[in-house]
């Protein structure tokens, strides 16, 4: 069974200041794909930025740009420039057998902004 | 363009009885996934909907059933409610059999007393 590891339950990071948020993966499979998404108090679950474990180049969506390690099963997020607004539980996300198998994901990390 | 609606937004209910909870999905989509959420923790996939029929299913017992309707919508049942599974329940909704994105709607609360 595929399983997501996020070790570290609380961030804290300065405004405007960067943040990495790790998480790493274990899985048998070739063909898969990666997420983060950002849940605020709200509840509902944001998708930040998806990877192909296919594609070599990282993914990058404005201030939030990813570290795919394919090789060692990692899959970090960058968050430059942060803002207020990125304060949420960020979770990493893993999907693959053609999306019926749902995602499984990691425990998640408490990212808070100090202003 | 409506975003995935959940109902209810919260609910109670006593141990032993039985939960329906709803979920429309995303304009243009027709596959609908069910996550339990527990509290601290991520969600984990309950089981999916595609073409009125489960596609798969996670590690959840049978009290946990579904339905999926014509017009895409579906239902999440559980029987015979325990405390353990007082939960947020989310749905996500994609398009098609080979989707990996999925997006999520604001979840139901439901507190088993």
């Amino acid at each position: 069974a595929q399983t997501v590891t996020q070790s570290q339950p609380e961030m804290s990071v300065q405004e405007a200041e960067t943040v990495t948020l790790s998480c790493t993966y274990d899985t048998s499979e070739s063909d898969y794909y990666l997420f983060w998404y950002k849940q605020p108090p709200s509840r509902q679950m944001i998708l930040v930025i998806r990877q192909e474990a296919y594609k070599q180049q990282n993914a990058t969506e404005n201030r939030f740009s990813v570290n795919f390690q394919k090789a060692a099963k990692s899959f970090s997020l960058k968050i430059s420039d942060s803002q207020l607004g990125d304060a949420a539980m960020y979770f990493c996300a893993y999907g693959s057998g053609g999306g019926a198998d749902g995602l499984t994901f990691g425990k998640g990390t408490h990212l808070i902004i100090q202003p | 363009d409506a975003g995935v609606t959940q109902s209810p937004t919260h609910l109670i209910k006593t141990r032993g009885q039985q939960v329906t909870l709803r979920c429309s999905p995303k304009s243009g989509h027709d596959t609908v996934s069910w996550y339990q959420q527990a509290l601290g923790q991520g969600p984990q996939f309950i089981f999916q909907y595609y073409e009125e029929e489960e596609r798969q299913r996670g590690n959840f017992p049978d009290r946990f059933s579904g339905h999926q309707f014509p017009n895409y919508s579906s239902e999440l049942n559980v029987n015979a409610l325990l405390l353990g599974d007082s939960a947020l329940y989310l749905c996500a909704s994609s398009f098609g059999t080979g989707s990996y994105e999925q997006y999520f709607g604001p979840g139901t609360r439901l507190t088993v007393t």
